[in-house]
């Protein structure tokens, strides 16, 4: 069974540094590409950042590039987020998420690590 | 630029059907989307991917009671025999260029 645990959420005060963790297990982390996800209170899913399997390919929402810096490590089965410069707007749960829609599609999030930005 | 559009808002009664739509904007009809269901307080969960031919692949454990179809640049999500455990949130994503969601369609079983 895939599963993918987050951690690391919390209050923070603006300006502030946050490290997101999600370990994963269930399937060879190794291979796959990965995803953070966040959803603001009451509102829609906002796609973050991505990682090749590798870590050698990286993408980040304009929303959060220069701040937030995604990176894997493949021996530990782990995704991370380093947040850096919050602001209230990063408030939100962040969701790590794999997405494989090659020849056998398949999706899974975790259960989401809540970050509040607050003074 | 690839845009998803979703209605805000669905109802449908308990047994019924309902068909959830999801549109690709122009210039970006042959794209394959992924739906996504979140119940309240949980996360996100895979439903399945679905093609520009409306073929589509179900996650494990998905129901037969939910499946898609696409016409154009339209994408359905239709969940049949409505239980009251469907009224979430439901979520299409693409991933042509960047990864995109739409805002997602609030579905009430009445």
């Amino acid at each position: 069974e895939v599963q993918l645990v987050e951690s690391g959420g919390g209050l923070v005060q603006p300006g502030g540094s946050l490290r997101l963790s999600c370990a994963a297990s269930g399937f060879t982390f190794s291979s796959y590409e990965m995803n953070w996800v966040r959803q603001a209170p009451g509102k829609g899913l906002e796609w973050v950042s991505y990682i090749s399997s590798s870590g050698s390919t990286i993408y980040y929402a304009d929303s959060v590039k220069g701040r937030f810096t995604i990176s894997r490590d493949n021996a530990k089965n782990s995704l991370y987020l380093q947040m850096n410069s919050l602001r209230a707007e990063d408030t939100a749960v962040y969701y790590c998420a794999r997405f494989s829609y090659g020849g056998n599609p398949a999706a899974d999030w975790g259960q989401g690590t809540l970050v509040t930005v607050s003074s | 630029q690839l845009v998803l559009t979703q209605s805000p808002s669905a109802s449908a009664s308990l047994g019924a059907s309902v068909k959830l739509t999801c549109t690709l904007s122009s210039g970006h009809s042959s794209y394959a989307i992924a739906w996504h269901q979140q119940q309240p307080e949980k996360g996100p969960r895979y439903l399945m991917k679905l093609n520009s031919d409306g073929s589509h692949s179900k996650g494990d454990g998905i129901p037969d009671r939910f499946s898609g179809s696409s016409s154009g640049a339209e994408r359905y999500l239709t969940i049949s025999s409505l239980q009251s455990e469907d009224e979430a949130d439901y979520y299409c994503q693409t991933w042509g260029t960047g990864i995109q969601f739409g805002g997602g369609t609030k579905l009430t079983v009445l």
